[in-house]
């Protein structure tokens, strides 16, 4: 499984646009690349998923270069309802068993 | 469409007293893992279930054991409780087949305190 590297924290404030970046230079021809949002006392809630180049939704973008060894995760117009613990896992296939790996996320507060 | 839903909310035991935990999938799930999350850190992977049988597992040691039920739902157990078991318990599902997504759906979690 691909071993992610992601900011331990960061800060924002209410309207900018945030972007948090992961890196996972031992990624796989397979795997893909998730988001999970984590607030406290919640379980984590999925936010995106991506193979390559851009995905969107109408929560967050993910962005995901040729090489696929980072990708970024681009939250437009945080709120202070943003702060959260926003995690990056790669994960292999999309169907069968398997293990999903978390790591410490990265802790964003958004300021008003 | 109820989600995932975990019991009990918390629960408060002593070191050596077992524990178990309980989850039930969002309907038309059939695969249900979980997690234990310490304060301050990510959700750890315990195991995942998949008809009926532990399929993959963490880095945990067999005083964590668990079940799946014929309706999906599942147990966790946990033997000879230590002060470090303190955690939030997380049940998640999702669908064996995927679809074209990994989202799994979390339940909001058991909190588990040892003393």
């Amino acid at each position: 499984l691909a071993k992610t590297t992601q900011p331990i924290s960061m800060d924002s404030y209410e309207g900018q646009e945030v972007n948090i970046t992961c890196s996972h230079n031992n990624i796989a021809t397979n795997d893909y690349i998730t988001w999970y949002q984590q607030f406290p006392s919640q379980g984590p809630r999925f936010i995106i998923q991506g193979y390559k180049t851009k995905v969107t939704n109408e929560v967050a973008s993910l962005f995901i270069p040729a090489d696929r060894k980072s990708s970024t995760l681009s939250l437009p117009r945080v709120s202070l309802s943003d702060t959260a613990v926003y995690y990056c896992l790669v994960l292999p296939s999309l169907s069968g068993t398997y293990k999903y790996i978390f790591g410490t996320g990265t802790r964003l507060k958004v300021l008003a | 469409d109820a989600g995932v839903t975990q019991s009990p909310t918390h629960l408060i035991k002593t070191r050596g007293q077992q524990v178990t935990l309980r989850c039930s999938p969002k309907s038309g799930h059939d695969t249900v893992s979980w997690y234990q999350q310490a304060l301050g850190q990510g959700p750890q992977f315990i195991f995942q279930y998949y008809e009926e049988e532990e399929r993959q597992r963490g880095n945990f040691p067999d005083r964590f054991s668990g079940h799946q039920f014929p309706n999906y739902s599942s147990e966790l157990n946990v033997n000879a409780l230590l002060l470090g078991d303190s955690a939030l318990y997380l049940c998640a599902s999702r669908r064996y087949g995927g679809g074209n997504s990994y989202e799994q759906y979390f339940g909001p979690g058991t909190r588990l305190t040892v003393t």
